[in-house]
């Protein structure tokens, strides 16, 4: 069945480093997605993407975040520069276009 | 904007009892609604949907009930297994675009 995965499991950084997440979707998905999750908390939508740019974002993702789809399986989310705040699960999710979205195993991130 | 909630934290049953998980949403305008299963160092796994022209959805074991009057929604799991045990957490999605989570309940089966 396919899945979607992301790397790394789990990320250590150190305040005003930048981090790279990374995600493969569903192949044959033109939506996706990032969430996070902090700990003991809901997950919160950070970002969509469709089509090679930005379709939502919520208030979470300001200028330190990026995402990007460099190659045709790729999708990534960049933190420029990391605040202890930034620590949480980051989850990576796709669809194929209708409403259910498939989300990977996340990466924890550790900002110290 | 929306708003998603959970009921209670916590639920504790039975293993062989029925469960039942509740949830609330704000926005009237929500039209797809989603519980997900969450275990422990895992991501988000769906489990059924309803959208909002619908009041009811089954699956296997698991049926979904809507009420828009009062904008609620639960999750209603039969014969709870162990395996069931994790946190579940509704979802509603009123852009066709992004998701809106409401806080979790741990559920927790005794055998």
């Amino acid at each position: 069945e396919p899945e979607v995965t992301q790397t790394p499991s789990h990320q250590v950084t150190q305040m005003g480093q930048e981090v790279i997440l990374r995600c493969v979707p569903i192949s044959n998905h033109l939506y996706f997605y990032w969430y996070r999750q902090i700990l003991g908390q809901k997950v919160e939508f950070l970002v969509s993407f469709y089509n090679n740019e930005i379709s939502e974002k919520s208030e979470i993702f300001d200028d330190q975040f990026s995402v990007e789809r460099p190659d045709g399986s790729n999708f990534t989310l960049k933190i420029r520069s990391t605040k202890l705040e930034d620590s949480a699960m980051y989850f990576c999710a796709s669809s194929s276009g209708g409403n259910e979205q498939f989300f990977g195993p996340g990466t924890r991130l550790t900002v110290l | 904007g929306e708003s998603v909630g959970l009921h209670l934290p916590t639920l504790s049953v039975q293993e062989g009892d029925n469960s039942i998980i509740n949830c609330a949403y704000s926005n009237s305008a929500s039209d797809y609604f989603i519980w997900y299963k969450q275990e422990s160092g895992k991501g988000p796994q769906f489990i059924i949907d309803i959208r909002s022209n619908m009041d009811k959805r089954q699956g296997q074991r698991v049926t979904v009930l809507l009420n828009k009057t009062v904008k609620h929604l639960s999750l209603q799991i039969a014969a709870t297994q162990p395996g069931d045990s994790a946190v579940y957490f509704c979802a509603a999605d009123n852009a066709g675009n992004m998701l809106t989570f409401g806080g979790g309940t741990r559920l927790m089966v005794k055998p």
